[in-house]
């Protein structure tokens, strides 16, 4: 029963460089979502899917990109990181029924 | 301007106590209120909810309280025990089509044994 998979767990970036976050759920939720976590802020929406197709912005989506070709994958594509996305990312999805999104372990992302 | 405020950053309870922890909400709009729980190195998992038609809801150890006219909600947990040593998160789903959740920045609850 694996839910919401991750990859990397752990990346350091150059400043300029691009990478690609990868986000699997098995659970076949329609929706899902990018979050970041900084201190003292909290949990912040990047984008978000509400299905194969459909991609949106969050709060905090500049320097982000995201696409949904499938139902299970939501990769997060950062064009040319910056210090500003040291963070920590987590993805997310949420089925039908009660509204509570299941999250992943989180990617911990540092840019130098 | 964050419409989900934690203003404990850190909480600490002797085992046995009653934790609480509180939350505040700008968002009039807001009308379902989660609680969410996050261990080191581990993503957060849900805990608790509740919608803006209730005032209290329940689950085990776990209470939630909302105070719609003071825009606050708070989590009791009674007893609390040493692995409810965690971050909680409060987070809010406002009525709408768009019903994205908004977090607020967590409180880290620490039971002493």
């Amino acid at each position: 029963n694996a839910g919401v998979t991750q990859t990397p767990k752990f990346q350091v970036l150059k400043t300029g460089q691009s990478m690609t976050l990868q986000c699997a759920q098995d659970m076949n939720h329609e929706y899902m979502s990018w979050y970041r976590q900084d201190p003292g802020m909290g949990l912040r929406l990047i984008h978000y899917s509400v299905g194969a197709g459909i991609t949106d912005q969050g709060e905090v989506p500049n320097g982000y990109n995201v696409s949904r070709s499938t139902t299970e994958d939501f990769p997060l594509r950062l064009l040319s990181a910056a210090p500003s996305q040291t963070s920590v990312y987590f993805c997310a999805s949420r089925g039908q029924g009660p509204y509570s999104l299941h999250f992943g372990n989180g990617t911990r992302l540092t840019v130098t | 301007d964050q419409q989900v405020k934690q203003n404990s950053p850190s909480l600490s309870v002797q085992e046995g106590r009653i934790s609480i922890l509180n939350c505040d909400y700008t968002n009039s709009m807001f009308d379902y209120f989660l609680w969410y729980k996050k261990y080191p190195a581990e993503g957060p998992t849900f805990l608790i909810s509740i919608s803006s038609i209730k005032d209290k809801n329940e689950d085990g150890r776990f209470t939630v309280f909302l105070n719609k006219s003071a825009k606050h909600l708070s989590l009791h947990i009674v007893p609390s025990q040493p692995g409810d040593s965690a971050v909680y998160f409060c987070a809010a789903r406002p009525s709408g089509s768009a019903r994205q959740l908004t977090f607020g920045s967590g409180t880290q609850l620490t039971v002493l044994p």
